[in-house]
């Protein structure tokens, strides 16, 4: 198994500018989350989907952010348009259904996003 | 509202020497805990999960946990620390959804 795949690994892009981050999860995993990591926040849960199915976006800063989950395989976290703010590392996790025996995420390498 | 606190932020071992890194959490139920790692330029790892059983819990790489209620207190345990330890370790608690919560997360530097 390849594990949780992000691209780009690393991205860095004018204020302003669209940015769109991708994720593909691992193949039976049903819940895919979208976290954000800074030295001051830690780790941020974004938004998490279930079955493809966006099930708590409480964590989404802003609209300039928006998630989406078109198939089983794949999610964009999008931000529109990018602030020097959003710089940070953000993570995907997915995880497979709801067992304890087999709970737990697995991350992403992530995409390091700077915005200048 | 649920939390996860780890006292230090930093923590600085020599090689082969014992580690014990705190958490604490705040929930109201029986909680799902976890310990992660995450090294350099990585994503996090999973090191052990509690849910429910023997309060202490084996985890990949040596590592051990043990969850007392009393204290509300999930800390991690190695007895022999390598310099490959060295990371960021974050403690977690999973809520009544799907989430999880992490901790701030401890640094861990391994003297030689």
């Amino acid at each position: 198994d390849a594990g949780v795949i992000q691209s780009p690994r690393h991205e860095v892009t004018e204020m302003g500018q669209e940015v769109t981050l991708r994720c593909k999860p691992i193949s039976g995993h049903d819940y895919l989350f979208w976290y954000r990591q800074t030295m001051m926040r830690g780790l941020e849960l974004l938004i998490y989907f279930n079955n493809n199915v966006p099930i708590d976006d409480s964590g989404m800063p802003e609209d300039r952010f928006s998630a989406k989950m078109p198939n089983a395989s794949f999610s964009t976290l999008k931000i529109q348009p990018s602030e020097p703010r959003d710089s940070a590392v953000y993570f995907c996790a997915s995880s497979p259904p709801r067992s304890f025996a087999n709970y737990g995420y697995t991350f992403g390498s992530g995409t390091r996003l700077t915005v200048v | 509202a649920q939390s996860v606190t780890q006292p230090d932020i930093h923590i600085t071992v020599s090689e082969g020497a014992s580690l014990e890194l705190r958490c604490n959490y705040s929930y109201g139920a029986t909680p799902y805990l976890f310990w992660y790692v995450q090294s350099p330029g990585q994503g996090l790892q999973l090191l052990l999960k509690y849910f429910s059983g023997d309060t202490l819990v084996q985890g990949i790489k040596g590592f051990e946990a043990e969850f007392k209620r009393s204290q509300s207190s999930f800390n991690l345990r190695k007895p022999s620390v390598h310099w490959s330890d060295a990371a960021e370790y974050f403690c977690a608690v999973k809520t009544s959804y799907d989430k999880v919560i992490f901790g701030p997360g401890t640094s861990l530097s391994v003297i030689p």
